[in-house]
């Protein structure tokens, strides 16, 4: 069974960092793209990014260009997700999941890791 | 950016009834639409792909049409295990958006 196991959240103050972490296991890891998702009980579900299988390419959602940085390393079967110049509104659950060979959905997903900006 | 738009936000239901679900995205994207199942405290899960294709280890009473702008979700008889919060989500064109989520009530 797929496993996606993320950490590395919590609370931040406004324009710290912070760098999420996700572990993946019980599948080849190198042969999928990986994004962060995140949750708010506001705005619903906003995917934040994602990364190509080799890391070659790397995608972002409008409101963290330049703030946040997606990466993975292949040999440690891991995805992370650096985070910096943090705002309230980044206040979420964010999830790692793993997009489907088929097409830019997500088949599974991790239990999500809680991270709360404010001061 | 494409907008998904799901009515209703919320349902009140019985078990037993049938419930359908409705999004509308803000220009064509064909069939590239999915579907997904979450529980209060747990990820969402995966339930149709490509708007009419059932994943695999999903209950054939979940079914998904459409194509174009608007397409459906239905649960043909609603079992106690269903009621939940359900969102559809776009595919054809980077960023990827959601819908705002229909939740399922008793």
């Amino acid at each position: 069974e797929v496993q996606l196991v993320e950490s590395g959240g919590g609370l931040v103050q406004p324009g710290g960092s912070l760098r999420l972490s996700c572990a993946a296991s019980e599948f080849p890891f190198s042969d999928y793209w990986m994004s962060w998702v995140r949750q708010t009980p506001g705005k619903g579900l906003e995917w934040v990014a994602n990364i190509k299988q080799d890391g070659s390419e790397k995608y972002y959602v409008d409101s963290v260009k330049g703030r946040f940085t997606i990466s993975r390393d292949n040999t440690k079967n891991s995805v992370h997700l650096q985070m910096n110049s943090l705002r309230a509104e980044d206040t979420a659950v964010y999830y790692c999941a793993r997009e489907s060979i088929r097409g830019s959905y997500f088949d599974s997903w991790g239990q999500g890791t809680l991270v709360t900006v404010s001061s | 950016d494409i907008q998904m738009t799901q009515s209703p936000s919320s349902l009140s239901a019985s078990v037993g009834d049938r419930v359908t679900i409705t999004c509308r995205a803000s220009q064509n994207i064909n069939t590239y639409l999915v579907w997904y199942q979450q529980k209060p405290g747990t990820a969402p899960k995966l339930l149709i792909y490509a708007s009419s294709n059932l994943q695999s280890g999903v209950p054939s009473r979940f079914s998904g049409s459409g194509s174009g702008t608007d397409f459906t979700l239905t649960i043909s008889s609603l079992h106690p295990e269903d009621f939940a919060t359900y969102y559809c989500q776009q595919t054809y064109s980077p960023p990827l958006t959601f819908g705002g989520g229909t939740k399922v009530e008793i």
